[in-house]
């Protein structure tokens, strides 16, 4: 099976601009969760997503950022907008739907952000 | 607020020998707890889990272990090669929860 893509794979942009970033599911998963990881740090889970319905948003900083999951299949995450700050790696992973054990939790490689 | 601590940023270990990776949580909330390992470029790939009921899951050369009453795991590579250089991260979950919180990772070299 095809795994989580993400896209790009690298990002620069200045501050005060805008970045969007785009996630398509392993098929079939239901559940979508978008992380950050901080160079240093462990992912943080910024947004949940089950089908196109929100369940956790409570770390997504929601001045700035904003996620939609249209159709419940694909998910764009975007700054708007970016500081220095939001430079990292954003995570994109996928499960289905009720499934908690690990092996429906799938990331993809992520997109390097860098604000400059 | 991390409830999921790694305290250790890095660990250098010689080819055969034991890597031990510790891991600490705070919250009393977690029942489920994995191990994932990241190569550079790449997204974090799932590598063995526990459940709060046991105290020992064995997999292969990977072995982790869970002390509830200190709220401690530790994850055992035995032997250590090569190809297990990478960012090792510890994650926990609660029993009504799918979203995971992270440690901040351990970055393993395994010498030649």
């Amino acid at each position: 099976e095809a795994g989580v893509a993400q896209s790009p794979r690298y990002k620069i942009i200045e501050k005060r601009q805008s970045v969007a970033f785009w996630c398509n599911p392993i098929s079939g998963h239901a559940t979508l969760y978008w992380y950050q990881q901080i160079l240093g740090q462990g992912p943080k889970l910024l947004i949940q997503f089950q089908n196109n319905g929100v369940v956790d948003d409570s770390q997504l900083p929601k001045d700035r950022f904003s996620a939609e999951r249209l159709k419940g299949v694909d998910s764009t995450l975007k700054i708007q907008p970016a500081k220095l700050e939001d430079s990292a790696v954003y995570l994109c992973a996928s499960s289905r739907l009720g499934q908690r054990d690990n092996y429906g939790y799938t990331f993809g490689s992520g997109t390097r952000l860098t604000v400059v | 607020d991390q409830q999921v601590k790694q305290n250790s940023p890095s660990l250098s270990v010689q080819e055969g020998r034991i890597s031990i990776l510790n891991c600490d949580y705070t919250n009393s909330m977690f029942d489920y707890f994995l191990w994932y390992k990241k190569y550079p470029a790449e997204g974090p790939t799932f590598l063995i889990s526990i459940s709060s009921i046991k105290d020992k899951n064995e997999d292969g050369r990977f072995t982790v272990f869970l002390n509830k009453s200190a709220k401690h795991l530790s994850l055992h590579i035995v032997p250590s090669q090569p190809g297990d250089s990478a960012v090792y991260f510890c994650a926990a979950r609660g029993s009504n929860d799918y979203k995971l919180s992270f440690g901040a990772g351990t970055t393993v070299t395994v010498r030649a």
